[in-house]
């Protein structure tokens, strides 16, 4: 398998503009992640998805977030308008098991390094 | 409220064995994990453990002792390329997903 695709790998773009980044999950993983990395906040969770469905987006910032997962082979994290402070590493992970399982491996992918000037 | 606490760095020699240790405070304990991120990379699945004791993987180990609300991470034989960060995680009661520590830089000397 593939793994966890991310896309792009880097984004720069100017405040205000819309940014969508991109997640294709291990082909059966049934829960997808959306994570962000920075050095002051680590890593944080943004939302989850289960066959789908967004099951938990406490951890979505702003309205300016949104992610949807249209199919099971593809999400995307939507941020507009974007601002210098959304600048992190947005990470994707997908797994086979979680919810009620202790133990599930999470696979990410290798991340979209965003910087907004 | 759940946390993880962990140093934020340790250092250690080539050839060495290190231990990175991680507390943690949870209204319901699921288990402890551990993930390898080198710079640049993606958190990669170290080891899981449920159950108190040692779990074996190769040159990597992790301990954990419920009763202590405290895990570790051993690594034996150092090589240079274990230089990385290695994070602690486990799940949270209200939603069953990880919560993260911040993260322990691993830096290895020749």
């Amino acid at each position: 398998d593939a793994g966890v695709i991310q896309s792009p790998r880097h984004e720069v773009t100017e405040m205000g503009q819309e940014v969508t980044l991109r997640c294709k999950p291990i082909s059966g993983h049934d829960y997808l992640f959306w994570y962000r990395q920075t050095m002051m906040r680590g890593l944080e969770l943004l939302i989850y998805f289960n066959n789908n469905v967004p099951i938990d987006d406490s951890g979505m910032p702003e309205d300016r977030f949104s992610a949807k997962m249209p199919n099971a082979s593809f999400s995307t994290l939507k941020i507009q308008p974007s601002e210098p402070r959304d600048s992190a590493v947005y990470f994707c992970a997908s797994s086979l098991a979680a919810g009620g399982q202790f133990r599930d491996i999470q696979y990410f992918g290798a991340g979209t390094r965003l910087s907004v000037l | 409220g759940q946390s993880l606490e962990q140093p934020s760095e340790v250092t250690a020699v080539e050839g060495a064995i290190v231990q990175i240790n991680c507390t943690y405070q949870t209204s319901g304990f699921y288990g402890l994990s551990w993930y390898q991120q080198h710079d640049g990379g993606a958190p990669t699945f170290l080891s899981y453990n449920a159950l108190d004791g040692l779990e074996e993987t190769g040159r990597f180990s992790s301990f954990l002792s419920r009763s202590d609300s405290y895990g570790y991470l051993l690594l034996q034989e150092l090589q240079m390329k274990d230089s990385a960060s290695y994070f602690c995680a486990t799940k949270s009661r209200s939603n069953y997903q990880l919560i993260w520590g911040a993260g322990t830089k691993l830096i290895i000397k020749p």
